[in-house]
């Protein structure tokens, strides 16, 4: 079975100021990991995704994050937080089980710009 | 090129209404899933096509829904009988096969039950 965590339903921030999202995964398979963003009334979009290559995954709009199997973790960053950066973010698990590639979402997170 | 398209964008019924909910895949991507998206929830995975297989209907919550893939493109998601907690945005999603995973995703159906 799988599973992902989003340790945060909501993070606020100010602008200008590093941006920490949280996401724990569990997979009995080599997973695959993606971070999504939904802007209000906006389809999702992806960000970046981990496919077992390089651990440090950089995405779209300055989004990086970093697969870490030890930790089970693979949290989103950005050094730098902009105004067009408030929307829900998605952690996304996808691992091959019982030979069907199963997808699974996390709950979200919340991230509010404060000028 | 066009991406995933999900008519209608807006859908209101009745209780006890059936309601079909249609996608149109990114020409060529084999695979299709269905999701829910309820108020201030996550995405809740409904069902997966994949080429001529046999369909993932294990994300389904009852009997009233049904999808189904006309010629490996088009899929149409089907509720009979809605019911108040069938309210939602329900998102179509195409990716080009099963060894790429990313999805690419449409507008949603948000559907409302009266």
């Amino acid at each position: 079975a799988q599973s992902v965590t989003q340790l945060d339903s909501h993070v606020s921030v100010s602008e200008g100021t590093p941006v920490l999202l949280r996401c724990n995964y569990s997979s009995s398979y080599s997973p695959s990991l993606f971070w999504y963003v939904q802007h209000p009334n906006k389809g999702l979009q992806l960000l970046l995704k981990y496919t077992s290559a390089a651990t440090l995954v950089k995405g779209i709009n300055g989004f990086e994050a970093e697969f870490k199997k030890s930790e089970t973790s693979f949290h989103l960053t950005k050094p730098s937080a902009h105004m067009s950066d408030a929307a829900e973010y998605f952690c996304v698990v996808s691992a091959m089980d019982t030979g069907r590639r199963a997808l699974t979402f996390g709950s979200g997170t919340r991230l509010q710009v404060q000028p | 090129g066009a991406g995933v398209s999900q008519s209608p964008s807006n859908k209101v019924t009745e209780k006890g209404k059936d309601v079909e909910l249609r996608c149109d895949p990114i020409s060529g991507h084999t695979a299709l899933y269905w999701y829910r998206q309820s108020l201030g929830q996550g995405l809740e995975f409904l069902i997966y096509f994949q080429g001529n297989s046999a369909p993932d209907k294990s994300g389904l919550p009852s009997d009233r829904f049904s999808a189904e893939r006309t010629g490996g493109s088009v899929s149409t998601l089907t509720i009979q009988r809605t019911q108040q907690e069938d309210s939602a945005v329900y998102l179509c999603a195409s990716s080009p096969g099963t060894l790429y995973n990313e999805q690419f995703f449409g507008p949603g159906t948000r559907l409302t039950v009266l």
